[in-house]
């Protein structure tokens, strides 16, 4: 049993490259979540989907794009690498409702230089 | 103001005695509330859920108030293991629609020496 899980674990890009960033989960979870973690920011939501074909905007969006074409999977873009997005970046899945917590993937520690 | 907030510590706390810590969170509207543990360079687990009534799971306790809003863990004889950062947790939306969003504080760190 897998959870979730998160491809590359490790990235560095040059400004301006681009990137995806795979998430898959094995738990059949309606929900999925993209973070990002800075140290003295905490954990912030950039992108979410409540479902297959869903996607929705997040606390810190700008610079990501993501799709959910299969249910088990949540890929998550960056069109033009900047280095404030320098950053370890943890998708998350839950089921529906709002007393189920989250199941987080490794991370992916990314360095845009 | 942030939604979520606790202090960032660090706890450092001698192997075998008991450490607390509060978070406090702005949306009354709130419904669910966690406890994460996340280790250094490792991604947030789910420590345990937080109830009304308060809750126990071994040697930690967790209590929710609401009428101040905040909740608090508190952690018994202390284990070398308990060194971690604690993330509060709270739900930001019950609307299907929203999915189900969590507001996560900064965390506490906690620090346990022998």
């Amino acid at each position: 049993n897998a959870g979730v899980t998160q491809t590359p674990k490790f990235r560095v890009l040059k400004t301006g490259q681009s990137m995806t960033l795979l998430c898959a989960q094995d738990m059949n979870h309606e929900y999925m979540y993209w973070y990002r973690q800075d140290p003295g920011m905490g954990l912030r939501l950039i992108h979410y989907s409540v479902g297959e074909g869903t996607t929705a905007k997040g606390e810190v969006p700008d610079g990501y794009n993501v799709s959910r074409l299969k249910k088990q999977n949540f890929l998550l873009g960056l069109e033009s690498a900047a280095p404030s997005q320098t950053s370890v970046y943890f998708c998350a899945s839950s089921r529906t409702g709002e007393y189920y917590g989250y199941t987080f993937g490794s991370g992916t520690r990314l360095t845009v230089v | 103001r942030k939604e979520v907030e606790q202090d960032p510590g660090p706890f450092n706390v001698p192997e075998g005695a008991t450490v607390a810590f509060n978070c406090t969170y702005s949306n009354s509207a709130s419904q669910s509330f966690f406890w994460y543990r996340q280790d250094c360079r490792k991604e947030p687990k789910l420590l345990m859920s937080v109830y009304s009534s308060g809750n126990e799971d071994g040697r930690f306790t967790a209590q929710l108030n609401r009428a101040s809003q905040y909740i608090s863990l508190l952690i018994r004889d202390s284990k070398l293991s308990d060194s971690a950062t604690y993330l509060c947790v709270v739900s930001e939306s019950m609307i299907k629609a929203a999915g189900n969003k969590l507001t996560f504080g900064g965390g506490t760190r906690v620090l346990v020496k022998p």
